[in-house]
């Protein structure tokens, strides 16, 4: 399994973009990054999913460079809402991998 | 779909007593996880079905914990004897295909609470 390191924490004010850089380089060439967040007192719930370049959906950017050895989730325009706690994940999907949580990133989001 | 859904939401038990908590995964998902929350160690996972066998328990604590998938449509884990140490937020998971070219869907959680 690759291991995953990303910033314990981050402070930001509504409005701000949010970018969370996670560090994987032992990533392997089958593996998916994926990320999660999790608000107080609920599950982890899905944000993005990507293996190259960049995804984008109704909720977050997923940049990758060619190496990816990291990978940035990007929040555009964060509200208050958006304080929680954020994971990256990578693994292989085909290989039966297991969804191994590290420590996540503590976004706190300040009016 | 009602989601994942875990029973009880939350649970106070003494020392010693039979603890288990229960999962309905959502239906059609194949792949079913038990994790455990704790401000101490983040989120473990302890147990990991698919189709209904499990795969991989490496993450079970000890002999205390056992998990339980007799159908695709529910799981159980126990914990006999409990104890303090074992408080924490369990949580329930399940996906389908391949278990990160997907996303998995999380329970509310079951809150533990030992004393």
């Amino acid at each position: 399994l690759a291991k995953t390191t990303q910033p314990i924490s981050m402070d930001s004010y509504e409005g701000q973009e949010v970018n969370i850089t996670c560090s994987h380089n032992n990533i392997a060439t089958n593996d998916y990054i994926t990320w999660y967040q999790q608000f107080p007192s609920q599950g982890p719930r899905f944000i993005i999913q990507g293996y190259k370049t960049k995804v984008t959906n109704e909720v977050a950017s997923l940049f990758i460079p060619a190496d990816r050895k990291s990978s940035t989730l990007s929040l555009p325009r964060v509200s208050l809402s958006d304080t929680a706690v954020y994971y990256c994940l990578v693994g292989d999907g085909a290989a039966g991998n297991k969804l191994t949580f590290g420590g996540g990133t503590r976004v706190l989001v300040k009016p | 779909d009602a989601g994942v859904i875990q029973s009880p939401r939350h649970e106070v038990t003494e020392m010693g007593q039979e603890v288990t908590l229960r999962c309905k995964p959502i239906s059609g998902h194949d792949y079913l996880f038990w994790y455990r929350q704790t401000m101490m160690r983040g989120l473990e996972l302890l147990i990991y079905f698919n189709n209904n066998v499990p795969i991989d328990d490496s993450g079970m604590p000890e002999d205390r914990f056992s998990a339980k998938m007799p159908n695709a449509s529910f799981s159980t884990l126990k914990i006999q004897p409990s104890e303090p140490r074992d408080s924490a937020v369990y949580f329930c998971a399940s996906s389908t295909l391949g278990l990160m070219n997907t996303e998995a869907f999380f329970g509310q959680g079951t809150r533990l609470t030992v004393v």
